[in-house]
């Protein structure tokens, strides 16, 4: 069936580095795409989103990079610090709060 | 003030048992969800509700039963609990057609 998924279950980056996280869907009408994160013992929380209509969108310090083509985006988080050690998920409007599985991302002091 | 909040945050129960996990949300959303997460972390939607209305119900065991008593609340209620319905409980709510979701705390619910 149609799926919304991330490519890596664990993702370990020293601090300072930027991190990138990936995320591929199946579904060619999905035009909105979600990101979540979520900290250790907590709920996850929004991030960012992006329409179809763009190939990129920027937040602070994070990017996220749409590619319609091969049906892949990405999240870059610049300068990595500890506090963004948490799972990511990606999630599109379609499938709308279908999460499934995260990126665990784990930052190396 | 907290936007979703759950209740309890923790919960240990023996199997057969029948539990409920509490939810109400201040935001004014017109949306509410129950996930469900399990120990690899993949989180799964289970039921929506919109304005009272059930409008998501994933494949979950007829023993779970969700249940709004208005917009700002979404119970939880599970009977016969087993080993397998160990798992971090989600609420969630947010306004339909919105992108953002807003989650409580989570409740982890351990079944012996």
């Amino acid at each position: 069936g149609e799926s919304v998924g991330l490519h890596l279950p664990t993702l370990s980056v020293q601090e300072g580095d930027n991190s990138i996280i990936n995320c591929a869907y199946s579904n060619s009408a999905s035009d909105y795409f979600i990101w979540y994160k979520q900290e250790s013992g907590k709920g996850p929380q929004f991030i960012i989103d992006i329409r179809s209509n763009m190939d990129k969108r920027q937040g602070q310090r994070v990017t996220v990079l749409l590619n319609k083509t091969v049906k892949h985006l990405s999240l870059q988080i610049a300068a990595t610090q500890p506090g963004d050690s948490a799972v990511y998920f990606c999630a599109d409007l379609i499938n709308k709060f279908y999460f499934g599985s995260g990126t665990k991302l784990n930052v190396k002091p | 003030d907290t936007a979703v909040s759950q209740t309890p945050k923790y919960l240990v129960t023996q199997m057969g048992n029948d539990k409920s996990i509490k939810c109400e949300q201040n935001l004014g959303h017109d949306t509410m969800y129950w996930y469900k997460q399990d120990s690899k972390k993949f989180l799964k939607i289970m039921f929506s509700y919109n304005n009272k209305e059930l409008i998501i119900n994933e494949t979950v065991p007829n023993r779970f039963s969700p249940k709004s008593p208005d917009k700002a609340h979404l119970n939880l209620h599970i009977n016969s609990l087993e080993l397998g319905d160990s798992a971090v409980y989600f609420c969630a709510s947010s306004q339909w057609g919105d992108s953002e979701a807003f989650f409580g705390q989570g409740t982890r619910l351990t079944v012996v």
